[in-house]
């Protein structure tokens, strides 16, 4: 079974700050990856960033970075130099190797407001 | 651009109607997936679909049951619907036997029962 939890329900950051999104996870896969994914108020969900459990580099994607610890089973997201259009809900998922149709698996969810 | 589609925005039923939500995805994709997405409980995995025909329930399948005819096509089906499955509902689809690619999304469904 996987498992995410995302302990922050919602946040606050200042414009042009960065900020941290805390995500861990718990899987008995041996390959699996992690996603993060951006929710705005309009509904729809837009992938971010992703980071598979060998790769042994943070991946990064523009202002977004994903600070990777496997040890820790912990996958935070970094949004550097915030702005008013991250305002959104934050989603981590992951899917592993070892289930039919390699499913997604959702936290809770974090919401990130950007204050001007 | 690829595509998920799902076929209302909104809608608003009445207590104990059969209501039907369809998805469609251009993007060949084995796997389809419904879920459900209530505050604070972040996206819960309702059933999905890893082939034409064939079906596995996810977390939370009470009430709900699903269609897939066509590899395309994944519809859906609240038998009676009730107040307590109010919700967003969202579609999701994925490449076959990979596990390392993400999911493709559609714009989501709001379902309000009365």
């Amino acid at each position: 079974a996987q498992k995410i939890t995302q302990t922050q329900p919602g946040m606050f950051v200042q414009e042009k700050e960065a900020v941290t999104l805390d995500c861990t996870y718990d899987t008995s896969d041996q390959s699996y990856g992690l996603f993060w994914y951006k929710q705005p108020s309009s509904g729809e969900m837009i992938f971010l960033i992703y980071q598979g459990s060998y790769d042994e580099q943070n991946a990064t994607e523009g202002r977004y970075s994903l600070n990777f610890q496997k040890a820790r089973k912990s996958a935070n997201l970094v949004i550097s130099a915030s702005q008013l259009g991250d305002s959104a809900m934050y989603f981590c998922a992951m899917r592993g190797d070892n289930n039919a149709g390699n499913m997604l698996t959702f936290g809770g969810g974090t919401r990130l407001m950007v204050k001007p | 651009d690829v595509k998920v589609t799902q076929s209302s925005r909104y809608l608003v039923k009445r207590t104990g109607e059969k209501v039907f939500l369809e998805c469609v995805q251009d993007m060949d994709h084995e796997n389809m997936f419904w879920y459900r997405q209530d505050p604070g409980l972040g996206l819960r995995l309702i059933y999905f679909s890893y082939d034409v025909k064939m079906k596995e329930k996810g977390d939370i399948p009470e009430g709900y049951s699903v269609s897939r005819e066509k590899k395309e096509r994944f519809s859906l089906i609240l038998e009676s619907a009730s107040t307590n499955q109010t919700s967003m509902y969202l579609c999701a689809s994925t490449e076959g036997g990979l596990w390392n690619t993400e999911a493709f999304f559609g714009q989501g469904t709001r379902l309000t029962v009365v």
